[in-house]
Protein backbone atom coordinates (compact mmCIF):
# COMPACT_ATOMS: atom_id res chain seq x y z
CA UNK A 1 0.00 0.00 0.00
CA UNK A 2 1.43 3.91 -0.49
CA UNK A 3 2.17 5.43 2.05
CA UNK A 4 0.35 8.92 3.26
CA UNK A 5 0.95 11.57 0.93
CA UNK A 6 1.12 15.24 1.66
CA UNK A 7 1.71 17.96 -0.85
CA UNK A 8 3.30 20.47 -1.45
CA UNK A 9 6.54 19.06 -0.26
CA UNK A 10 7.97 22.40 0.89
CA UNK A 11 6.63 26.25 0.64
CA UNK A 12 7.91 29.75 0.76
CA UNK A 13 4.67 32.19 1.71
CA UNK A 14 5.07 35.89 2.90
CA UNK A 15 3.37 37.21 5.73
CA UNK A 16 -0.82 38.10 5.26
CA UNK A 17 -1.32 35.65 2.54
CA UNK A 18 -2.92 32.66 2.18
CA UNK A 19 -2.01 28.84 2.06
CA UNK A 20 -3.85 25.31 1.08
CA UNK A 21 -2.05 21.92 2.04
CA UNK A 22 -2.92 18.83 0.86
CA UNK A 23 -2.97 15.27 2.41
CA UNK A 24 -3.53 12.00 0.70
CA UNK A 25 -3.89 9.19 3.39
CA UNK A 26 -3.59 5.58 2.88
CA UNK A 27 -6.21 4.12 0.80
CA UNK A 28 -8.92 2.78 3.48
CA UNK A 29 -7.97 5.11 5.76
CA UNK A 30 -11.25 7.33 7.24
CA UNK A 31 -9.43 9.52 9.55
CA UNK A 32 -6.74 11.92 8.85
CA UNK A 33 -5.03 14.29 11.76
CA UNK A 34 -3.41 17.09 11.42
CA UNK A 35 -0.35 18.72 13.31
CA UNK A 36 1.91 21.39 13.65
CA UNK A 37 5.80 20.86 14.60
CA UNK A 38 8.28 23.62 15.23
CA UNK A 39 11.16 23.03 17.37
CA UNK A 40 9.91 25.02 20.70
CA UNK A 41 6.35 23.52 20.60
CA UNK A 42 6.83 20.16 19.16
CA UNK A 43 3.89 18.08 17.87
CA UNK A 44 0.70 20.26 18.64
CA UNK A 45 -2.77 19.04 17.01
CA UNK A 46 -4.64 21.20 15.14
CA UNK A 47 -7.57 19.03 14.27
CA UNK A 48 -8.90 15.32 13.04
CA UNK A 49 -11.41 14.83 10.44
CA UNK A 50 -13.60 10.95 10.25
CA UNK A 51 -16.04 10.42 7.13
CA UNK A 52 -15.77 13.99 6.14
CA UNK A 53 -16.69 15.38 9.61
CA UNK A 54 -14.39 17.36 11.74
CA UNK A 55 -14.08 15.22 15.06
CA UNK A 56 -11.75 17.09 17.09
CA UNK A 57 -9.81 20.43 17.10
CA UNK A 58 -7.10 21.65 18.84
CA UNK A 59 -6.17 25.27 20.60
CA UNK A 60 -5.44 27.04 17.07
CA UNK A 61 -6.84 30.21 16.00
CA UNK A 62 -9.77 30.05 13.53
CA UNK A 63 -7.02 31.33 10.86
CA UNK A 64 -6.45 27.29 10.36
CA UNK A 65 -9.23 25.79 9.44
CA UNK A 66 -9.21 22.20 7.11
CA UNK A 67 -11.77 19.73 5.57
CA UNK A 68 -12.15 15.86 4.28
CA UNK A 69 -13.45 15.19 1.19
CA UNK A 70 -15.69 11.84 0.74
CA UNK A 71 -12.63 10.14 -0.70
CA UNK A 72 -10.97 10.63 2.40
CA UNK A 73 -8.64 12.97 1.04
CA UNK A 74 -7.82 16.39 3.22
CA UNK A 75 -6.84 19.71 3.36
CA UNK A 76 -6.15 22.63 5.60
CA UNK A 77 -6.27 26.28 5.03
CA UNK A 78 -4.09 28.68 6.85
CA UNK A 79 -5.29 32.46 5.98
CA UNK A 80 -3.53 35.85 7.38
CA UNK A 81 0.00 34.34 7.71
CA UNK A 82 2.21 34.88 10.25
CA UNK A 83 5.70 34.61 11.00
CA UNK A 84 4.76 32.13 14.00
CA UNK A 85 3.29 30.32 11.26
CA UNK A 86 6.42 28.58 9.50
CA UNK A 87 6.78 24.93 10.72
CA UNK A 88 6.39 21.38 9.22
CA UNK A 89 3.03 20.74 8.84
CA UNK A 90 2.15 16.73 9.16
CA UNK A 91 -0.55 14.76 8.28
CA UNK A 92 -1.26 11.68 9.90
CA UNK A 93 -3.76 9.16 8.91
CA UNK A 94 -5.67 5.84 10.66
CA UNK A 95 -8.36 3.36 9.70
CA UNK A 96 -10.41 5.34 11.95
CA UNK A 97 -14.11 4.63 14.17
CA UNK A 98 -13.55 4.08 17.45
CA UNK A 99 -10.68 1.83 18.51
CA UNK A 100 -7.28 3.35 19.60
CA UNK A 101 -5.26 3.16 15.68
CA UNK A 102 -2.11 4.14 15.37
CA UNK A 103 -1.17 7.00 13.39
CA UNK A 104 0.85 6.72 9.94
CA UNK A 105 2.16 9.80 8.94
CA UNK A 106 3.10 11.50 6.25
CA UNK A 107 6.64 13.19 4.80
CA UNK A 108 4.88 16.61 6.10
CA UNK A 109 4.89 20.18 4.14
CA UNK A 110 7.76 22.63 5.06
CA UNK A 111 6.10 25.89 5.36
CA UNK A 112 8.05 28.74 5.72
CA UNK A 113 6.80 32.70 6.31
CA UNK A 114 8.73 35.40 5.38
CA UNK B 1 -6.57 20.98 29.10
CA UNK B 2 -4.44 17.66 28.97
CA UNK B 3 -0.48 17.89 29.18
CA UNK B 4 1.87 15.24 28.18
CA UNK B 5 5.05 15.66 29.58
CA UNK B 6 8.60 14.07 28.58
CA UNK B 7 11.59 13.76 30.45
CA UNK B 8 14.48 14.47 29.64
CA UNK B 9 14.09 16.35 26.32
CA UNK B 10 18.14 15.34 25.57
CA UNK B 11 19.81 12.40 26.68
CA UNK B 12 23.25 11.45 25.24
CA UNK B 13 24.18 8.26 25.42
CA UNK B 14 27.54 6.03 25.11
CA UNK B 15 26.57 3.53 22.64
CA UNK B 16 26.06 0.26 24.36
CA UNK B 17 24.36 2.03 27.68
CA UNK B 18 21.17 1.50 28.72
CA UNK B 19 18.52 4.94 28.96
CA UNK B 20 15.18 5.25 29.77
CA UNK B 21 12.59 8.08 28.78
CA UNK B 22 9.76 9.05 31.05
CA UNK B 23 6.20 10.28 29.96
CA UNK B 24 3.78 12.00 32.51
CA UNK B 25 0.23 13.04 31.67
CA UNK B 26 -2.24 15.26 34.31
CA UNK B 27 -4.55 12.99 33.20
CA UNK B 28 -5.45 9.73 33.28
CA UNK B 29 -5.32 8.20 29.69
CA UNK B 30 -6.89 5.63 28.11
CA UNK B 31 -3.91 4.57 25.93
CA UNK B 32 -0.40 5.42 25.25
CA UNK B 33 1.51 5.56 21.76
CA UNK B 34 4.74 6.34 21.07
CA UNK B 35 6.56 7.16 17.90
CA UNK B 36 10.04 7.67 16.98
CA UNK B 37 11.12 10.36 14.45
CA UNK B 38 14.42 10.51 12.85
CA UNK B 39 16.33 13.42 11.95
CA UNK B 40 14.96 15.14 8.30
CA UNK B 41 11.75 12.63 8.88
CA UNK B 42 8.12 12.23 9.88
CA UNK B 43 7.30 10.50 13.47
CA UNK B 44 7.00 6.69 12.83
CA UNK B 45 4.76 4.60 15.26
CA UNK B 46 6.27 1.70 17.52
CA UNK B 47 3.76 0.52 19.98
CA UNK B 48 1.03 1.13 21.75
CA UNK B 49 -0.38 0.41 25.47
CA UNK B 50 -3.49 0.08 26.42
CA UNK B 51 -4.21 -1.72 29.67
CA UNK B 52 -2.69 -0.89 33.52
CA UNK B 53 0.68 -1.75 34.27
CA UNK B 54 0.66 -3.48 30.74
CA UNK B 55 4.67 -3.67 29.38
CA UNK B 56 5.73 -4.67 25.76
CA UNK B 57 9.21 -5.51 24.33
CA UNK B 58 10.20 -4.87 20.94
CA UNK B 59 13.90 -6.53 20.91
CA UNK B 60 15.84 -3.72 22.72
CA UNK B 61 13.05 -1.47 23.63
CA UNK B 62 10.73 -1.88 26.47
CA UNK B 63 7.66 -0.11 27.07
CA UNK B 64 5.61 0.06 30.33
CA UNK B 65 2.39 1.92 31.22
CA UNK B 66 1.64 2.89 34.97
CA UNK B 67 -0.33 1.36 37.03
CA UNK B 68 -2.69 4.64 36.97
CA UNK B 69 -2.43 4.73 33.10
CA UNK B 70 -0.86 8.30 33.65
CA UNK B 71 2.43 7.80 32.97
CA UNK B 72 4.29 5.78 30.84
CA UNK B 73 8.67 4.61 29.91
CA UNK B 74 10.78 3.56 27.03
CA UNK B 75 13.42 1.37 28.22
CA UNK B 76 16.72 1.05 25.50
CA UNK B 77 19.46 -1.30 26.18
CA UNK B 78 22.38 -1.71 24.88
CA UNK B 79 22.14 1.69 22.52
CA UNK B 80 22.59 1.36 18.92
CA UNK B 81 23.43 4.55 16.70
CA UNK B 82 20.23 3.35 14.80
CA UNK B 83 18.86 4.38 17.72
CA UNK B 84 19.48 7.92 16.90
CA UNK B 85 15.82 10.29 16.75
CA UNK B 86 13.60 11.71 18.70
CA UNK B 87 10.75 9.24 21.03
CA UNK B 88 7.18 11.25 21.60
CA UNK B 89 4.92 9.66 23.81
CA UNK B 90 1.67 10.27 22.83
CA UNK B 91 -1.66 9.65 24.89
CA UNK B 92 -5.36 9.80 24.83
CA UNK B 93 -7.76 10.68 27.45
CA UNK B 94 -12.03 10.57 27.46
CA UNK B 95 -11.18 13.98 29.48
CA UNK B 96 -9.58 15.22 26.56
CA UNK B 97 -12.00 14.46 23.92
CA UNK B 98 -9.67 11.91 23.11
CA UNK B 99 -7.51 14.23 21.11
CA UNK B 100 -3.78 12.52 20.52
CA UNK B 101 -1.46 14.93 22.76
CA UNK B 102 2.15 14.28 22.49
CA UNK B 103 4.75 15.41 24.90
CA UNK B 104 7.58 16.84 23.97
CA UNK B 105 10.27 14.40 23.33
CA UNK B 106 12.94 13.14 24.02
CA UNK B 107 15.88 13.29 21.30
CA UNK B 108 18.36 10.76 21.83
CA UNK B 109 22.14 11.74 20.59
CA UNK B 110 24.55 8.59 20.57
CA UNK B 111 28.17 8.42 20.95
CA UNK B 112 30.39 5.75 19.36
Amino acid sequence: KAGVTQTPRYLIKTRGQQVTLSCSPISGHRSVSWYQQTPGQGLQFLFEYFSETQRNKGNFPGRFSGRQFSNSRSEMNVSTLELGDSALYLCASSPGGTGPYEQYFGPGTRLTVT
Amino acid sequence: GQQVMQIPQYQHVQEGEDFTTYCNSSTTLSNIQWYKQRPGGHPVFLIQLVKSGEVKKQKRLTFQFGEAKKNSSLHITATQTTDVGTYFCAGRAQAAGNKLTFGGGTRVLVKP
